[in-house]
């Protein structure tokens, strides 16, 4: 079985730009979790998409935003880029992301933001 | 929300040697992950505790959960260069049944030969 993957795998934007990132998910699977990872803060929540409806939401401003796909395919989106969203974002999925499920994470996609 | 610290911070060990990584809660904890990270990639999956007392092994890696303590560790014997890497612990928001997971800031794991 194909692993969660995410593409980009690297992407270079300036300030005040936007960008999408695209994770898809292992197959049968059909909850899709976001985090941002960076040096200062760890590793954060920032959303959890099931069956299209965002279920769960991390405390990050309205820049980030995302939606997933009737095939369960995500994508998340931040507007307005900052340098402080320089980071590796990782998605995971898990059958239904219920708290005693195991979530599988991508490789991640690294945003600089310069 | 849920805190997790993991101690020590970084590890540096000798190829062979054993070691143990540890991870406390500031509340009851309601299941514990154990994830392995390389530097810049993706976290990969080690083990799941749900119950306090619980052990699981795989291969030369060890985690126990203790409810009272609010704490699990992860032990892994006979330490190879294999094993290095930044060992993260994570866990549900307590009281929901959704899968958010807290994670804690992470244990570097540097082994040498």
């Amino acid at each position: 079985k194909a692993g969660v993957t995410q593409t980009p795998r690297y992407l270079i934007k300036t300030r005040g730009q936007q960008v999408t990132l695209s994770c898809s998910p292992i197959s049968g699977h059909r909850s899709v979790s976001w985090y941002q990872q960076t040096p200062g803060q760890g590793l954060q929540f920032l959303f959890e998409y099931f069956s299209e409806t965002q279920r769960n939401k991390g405390n990050f401003p309205g820049r980030f935003s995302g939606r997933q796909f009737s095939n369960s395919r995500s994508e998340m989106n931040v507007s307005t880029l900052e340098l402080g969203d320089s980071a590796l974002y990782l998605c995971a999925s898990s059958l239904a992301g219920l708290a005693q499920e195991t979530q599988y994470f991508g490789p991640g996609t690294r945003l600089l933001v310069l | 929300s849920q805190e997790l610290e993991q101690s020590p911070q970084s590890l540096i060990v000798q190829e062979g040697k054993n070691l143990t990584i540890n991870c406390t809660s500031s509340k009851t904890l309601y299941g514990l992950y154990w994830y392995k990270q390389k530097y810049g990639e993706g976290l990969i999956f080690l083990m799941m505790l749900q119950k306090g007392g619980e052990e699981k092994s795989h291969e030369k890696i060890t985690a126990k959960l203790d409810e009272k303590k609010q704490q699990s560790s992860l032990h892994i014997t006979a330490s190879q260069p294999s094993h290095a890497g930044i060992y993260l612990c994570g866990a549900p928001d307590r009281g929901s049944t959704l899968g958010r997971l807290y994670f804690g800031r992470g244990t570097q794991l540097t082994v040498w030969p």
